[in-house]
């Protein structure tokens, strides 16, 4: 089974900070990476996709690095409302049907 | 107008039973899933179909079985329920399965708990 590994942490950071998460995948094959945001209690929400050459959302940038197989969240000047569970999704297939995996998922606090 | 619905929200039932979850979608969406989070919060992809095939089972026990009478319903049959059934049971919808670039819409959650 294609794996997807992310740290739990809590990552608690104080306003106005930058925080980066980092999900390790093992299907070198694997097409397609997006970040999901997960509040307590509800459903998962696509935050963005990741492109090859990286790209940026506002207060939000993704990387992805083929060779070393991660794929990065970066968030700039965080804000209370950024507090949520951060889960990264790679397809695992081997070039079928697209099998979307996710991470455990990485929980982020924004205090005041 | 909800995007992806589930029905009911919460079930709480006894061990043995049969149960069913619902789901639709308003998106005109060709894909739907199932998933369950479980209380290590787990994300886990259960089935997949488009335009009421089956195209992913990840081995999930029998006792569980999708049905798609249309492209806009996904519902989800369990039968003899579990303690090790309890969880959150997502569905979801997506626009096409082949460009692996899909977004995917989640319903709000069923959360099962079996006693």
């Amino acid at each position: 089974r294609k794996e997807v590994e992310q740290d739990p942490g809590p990552f608690n950071v104080p306003e106005g900070a930058t925080v980066a998460f980092n999900c390790t995948y093992s299907n070198s094959a694997s097409q397609s990476f997006f970040w999901y945001r997960q509040d307590c209690r509800k459903e998962p929400k696509l935050l963005m996709s990741v492109y090859s050459s990286g790209n940026e959302d506002g207060r939000f940038t993704a990387q992805l690095n083929r060779a070393s197989q991660y794929i990065s969240l970066l968030i700039r000047d965080s804000k209370l409302s950024d507090s949520a569970t951060y889960l990264c999704v790679v397809d695992s297939s081997s070039g079928g049907s697209y099998i979307p995996t996710f991470g455990r998922g990485t929980s982020l606090i924004v205090h005041p | 107008d909800t995007a992806v619905s589930q029905t009911p929200k919460y079930l709480v039932t006894q061990m043995g039973n049969d149960k069913s979850i619902k789901c639709e979608q308003n998106l005109g969406h060709d894909t739907m899933y199932w998933y369950k989070q479980d209380s290590k919060k787990f994300l886990k992809i259960m089935f997949s179909y488009n335009n009421k095939e089956l195209i992913i089972n990840e081995t999930v026990p029998n006792r569980f079985s999708p049905k798609s009478p249309d492209k806009a319903h996904l519902n989800l049959h369990i039968n003899s329920l579990e303690l090790g059934d309890s969880a959150v049971y997502f569905c979801a919808s997506s626009t096409d399965r082949g460009a692996h670039t899909d977004t995917q819409y989640f319903g709000p959650g069923t959360r099962l708990t079996v006693l």
